[in-house]
């Protein structure tokens, strides 16, 4: 079946412009997260969605940050005036009771 | 102290050589353990969950030590496509989808 999409693939951006990252979760699953990784890091963990629950957005680097998920399924990561520090890969996951975590290909930020 | 860690390596081992990894934890409530992969570039990509009984999966074995708050990951016959870099991955607590990455230990399997 069709996995975790990502859209853009990659973005290039202004500094101080605003961004919008797209993840369509694998259908069915419940639980969709966000992390991101700057080149030769581990993940950070950003935010995730869980069902109709209050989303867990402790992961969030600053209010310029935002995510929603519409309907229990598509979501959007929102950064607003963008930094150089931004720069990173996105990366969008989601899971289903099991927990296992399934992973998008990414969008690749670049702020210049 | 971080909350995952592993050796970043790289672990640099010729084909057919066995290799272990570790990773530790500092959360002693967390109950759930994964392996991922992530080769350059590329998104992670699940490997194998972790059981309390432990788990094998092919030349993958993976276990956990609860006393000593680590899991291991085994790979034995190691073949060139096994190079990448391996993620221990743990619940934050129980009950929750939130998980804490490690940084990674980094693979070469070498001709």
């Amino acid at each position: 079946g069709a996995g975790v999409s990502q859209s853009p693939s990659n973005k290039v951006t202004e500094k101080g412009k605003d961004v919008e990252l797209r993840c369509d979760p694998i259908s069915g699953h419940t639980a969709l997260y966000w992390y991101r990784q700057s080149l030769g890091q581990g993940l950070e963990f950003l935010i995730y969605f869980q069902g109709n629950s209050a989303p867990d957005k402790s992961g969030l680097p600053s209010d310029r940050f935002s995510a929603e998920r519409t309907g229990g399924s598509v979501s959007t990561l929102t950064i607003q005036r963008t930094q150089q520090e931004d720069s990173a890969v996105y990366l969008c996951a989601s899971s289903s009771d099991t927990y296992e975590q399934y992973f998008g290909p990414g969008t690749r930020l670049t702020v210049t | 102290r971080k909350e995952v860690e592993q050796d970043p390596g790289p672990f640099n081992v010729p084909e057919g050589a066995t290799v272990a990894f570790n990773c530790t934890y500092s959360n002693s409530a967390s109950q759930s353990f994964f392996w991922y992969r992530q080769d350059c570039r590329k998104e992670p990509k699940l490997l194998m969950s972790v059981y309390s009984s432990g788990n094998e999966d092919g030349r993958f074995t993976a276990q956990l030590n609860r006393a000593s708050q680590y899991i291991s990951l085994l790979i034995r016959d190691s073949k060139l496509s096994d190079s990448a870099t391996y993620l221990c991955v743990v619940s934050h607590s129980p009950g929750t989808y939130k998980y804490i990455f490690g940084t990674g230990t980094r693979l070469k399997v070498l001709a």
